[in-house]
């Protein structure tokens, strides 16, 4: 079964504007990641963020992260049409060494 | 440097028999784990290697196997191919196990089709 859940499950957007993915989870973590995947191709790393921090930037991705209420947010800032693709979270426990993914957010970002 | 390789890309095989598919990390990585996506279950960890030895497995049957060589590449082996493996699978690597800085590196993953 999946450690988390997102929200929303599918996202549409115009070009320019920012898009917003929400990750909840269930048990502790080391840290939390965020991948994106372009039609059924592999994942691409996009930010991790340790259990013991609460904010990180890259690029146009901020990613906030709420340990007490057992939830992420991914925020993409003025998307482009090449967002376009599916977003999971993934949890790395405690243990480590074993990523448990999110069921994804389809964005799709219209030109 | 060259990124994960996984191969073969696309695979069709019949119910009953078995399939190979390998992965090739990073060079100097020596962590490579395997996952299964598939529509219904979504992602999926199945096991992971680190030096040649298996340290962590999922929930799968005994019908899934893998293993790792000195050089780190990986292969996974499923027997007994049912419908329900039908799946997108996926490598990825890392340079060492335990808590992760810069996320894990995905292949581009295997298409399996079992028919």
């Amino acid at each position: 079964s999946q450690q988390g859940e997102e929200d929303p499950q599918a996202l549409s957007i115009q070009e320019g504007e920012n898009a917003t993915m929400n990750c909840s989870y269930k048990t502790s973590i080391n840290n939390l990641q965020w991948y994106r995947q372009n039609s059924g191709r592999g994942l691409v790393h996009l930010i991790l963020i340790r259990s013991n921090e609460r904010e990180k930037h890259s690029g146009r991705l901020r990613v906030t992260l709420d340990t007490s209420k057992k939830s992420s947010s991914l925020l993409i800032t003025a998307s482009r049409a090449a967002d376009t693709a599916s977003y999971f979270c993934a949890t790395d426990l405690t243990s480590g060494s074993r990523l448990t993914f999110g069921e994804g957010t389809q964005l799709t970002v219209n030109p | 440097k060259a990124g994960v390789t996984q191969t073969p890309r696309y695979l069709i095989k019949t119910r009953g028999q078995q399939v190979t598919l390998s992965c090739s990390p990073i060079s100097g990585h020596r962590s490579v784990s395997w996952y299964q996506q598939t529509p219904g279950q979504g992602l999926q960890f199945l096991f992971e290697y680190f030096s040649e030895t298996q340290r962590n497995k999922g929930n799968f049957p005994g019908r899934f196997s893998g293993r790792q060589f000195s050089n780190s590449r990986s292969e996974m082996n499923v027997s007994t191919l049912e419908l329900g493996d039908s799946a997108l699978y996926l490598c990825a690597s890392s340079l060492a196990r335990g808590p992760l800085v810069r996320g894990y590196t995905f292949g581009s993953g295997t298409r399996l089709t079992v028919v």
